[in-house]
């Protein structure tokens, strides 16, 4: 149980065209998701927190207009990096929590802006 | 504020040699002390929630334990395939965010 997963896995975009990443919780209903940002060798990232139906709630320094996040349902959220650079490289990983604090991690999604 | 420290930063040991994670926290009204493995190029998976102090969880080579500051990660006669980073985790008081510690890079060595 307790599945999450992500799509693309890795995904290869050009500089100034947005990308979206799919978030899926597979066998339960996700009444909270986050999306992380995690460079080499470094720990996880949080750049937002969302609920189904509600805004997002980003972590300071995480420019909104750029990351878009959307959490249609309680089975999916997405990101959409807008009018991605170069710098907006990285791994990105969403997890899901189904109302306890225990959080479920997807796969994750390689993004590379050439 | 929320802290979460782990240590050591790397650790390499032999196939078979036994040893300790150790992850110390200062949170605030702790509900939950979270242990993750990150192979990669891969999302972390979930390990173990520990509650309370004196909880004891295990779950093949490895035992999580913990007591009112810090939690231990005891992995048992490792395999090469034990290797990865470990990550341990604590939800902040009166929110869901998780505080990550920076994670503990495991060599197993044949």
């Amino acid at each position: 149980g307790a599945v999450v997963s992500q799509h693309p896995s890795r995904v290869i975009c050009k500089s100034g065209t947005s990308v979206k990443i799919e978030c899926r919780s597979l066998d339960f209903q996700a009444t909270t998701m986050f999306w992380y940002r995690q460079f080499p060798k470094q720990s996880l990232m949080l750049m937002a927190t969302s609920n189904e139906g509600s805004k997002a709630t980003y972590e300071q320094g995480v420019e909104k207009d750029k990351f878009l996040i959307n959490h249609a349902s309680l089975t999916l959220s997405t990101l959409t990096v807008t009018s991605a650079h170069p710098e907006d490289s990285s791994f990105y990983i969403c997890s899901a929590t189904s109302g306890l604090y225990e959080q479920y991690f997807g796969p994750g999604t390689r993004l590379t802006v050439t | 504020e929320d802290q979460v420290t782990q240590s050591p930063e790397a650790l390499r040991l032999q196939e078979g040699e036994s040893s300790s994670l150790n992850c110390s926290y200062t949170v605030s009204g702790l509900r939950g002390l979270f242990w993750y493995r990150q192979d990669p190029g891969k999302g972390p998976e979930f390990l173990f929630t520990l509650y309370s102090a004196g909880e004891e969880k295990e779950k093949e080579r490895l035992k999580a334990t913990l007591t009112k500051k810090e939690s231990f990660l005891h992995i048992t006669a490792p395999k090469p395939e034990d290797s990865a980073t470990y990550l341990c985790a604590a939800p902040g008081f009166g929110n869901e965010k998780l505080t990550f510690g920076t994670g503990t890079r495991l060599t197993i060595i044949p």
